[in-house]
């Protein structure tokens, strides 16, 4: 069981907006902005999308977007596109041995 | 260009050893904070350790006591060492450097898959 909580799937049509949760406590994304979103393709190495809740690394694509309120943060994909298809996963910094923990990833299909 | 370079996997029987590198280029190893990140088949991410620019380590919990976070400054390169290994240590190894201050991890290798079976 992963430490933080993600949607198993997600699914959206080309051009519409989709939103994956990612749950912790607050030992971690309650207290820090340490929040991270990956995106990762199979067989490839996870790519950064979103780092510190809300910011974007230079590259990505301004539909990408995060947020974060209590306990939970939030990845948010407006104007889907098909390439956009990947397993997505949220980290934080957490308050413990294990420093970092990351969600158990979310399948997002694009119909 | 930033480019991570993992190697060292292979098949190891339970309770064996196994030491992982990492070369890296476009950066020094001793100037950052490095990282280890696994994956086990099929399943999510989980971080395993970290070396600081002090030399300060750091473990998960599930790794503690077994793994070992090194690192070379003439060969800049990356090292954990894998002792006692378990099934449930089966899992591509990455490494990854951390950005900035932030608990990112934004340059990644290719990963090497690691084994454990009898």
């Amino acid at each position: 069981q992963s430490a933080l909580t993600q949607p198993a799937s997600v699914s959206g049509s080309p051009g519409q907006s989709i939103t994956i949760s990612c749950t912790g406590t607050s030992s971690d994304i309650g207290t820090y902005d340490y929040v991270s979103w990956y995106q990762q393709y199979p067989g490839r190495a996870p790519k950064v999308m979103i780092y510190d809740v809300s910011n974007r690394p230079s590259g990505v694509s301004t539909r990408f977007s995060g947020s974060k309120s209590g306990n939970t943060a939030s990845l948010t994909i407006s104007g889907l596109q098909v390439e956009d298809e990947a397993a997505y996963y949220c980290s934080s910094y957490r308050s413990s041995n294990t420093l970092v923990v990351f969600g158990g990833g979310t399948r997002l299909t694009v119909l | 260009e930033v480019q991570l370079v993992e190697s060292g996997g292979g098949l190891i029987q339970p309770g064996g050893s196994l030491t992982l590198s990492c070369v890296a280029s476009g950066f020094t190893v001793s100037g950052s904070y490095m990282n280890w990140v696994r994956q086990a088949p099929g399943k999510g991410l989980e971080w395993v350790s970290v070396i600081y620019r002090d030399d300060s380590t750091y473990y998960a919990d599930s790794v503690e006591g077994r793994f070992t976070i090194s690192r070379d400054s003439s060969k800049n390169t990356l090292y954990l060492q894998m002792n006692s290994l378990r099934a449930d240590d089966t899992a591509v190894y990455y490494c990854a450097t951390r950005k900035g201050n932030t608990w990112t991890f934004d340059y990644w290798g290719q990963g090497t898959l690691v084994t454990v079976s009898s």
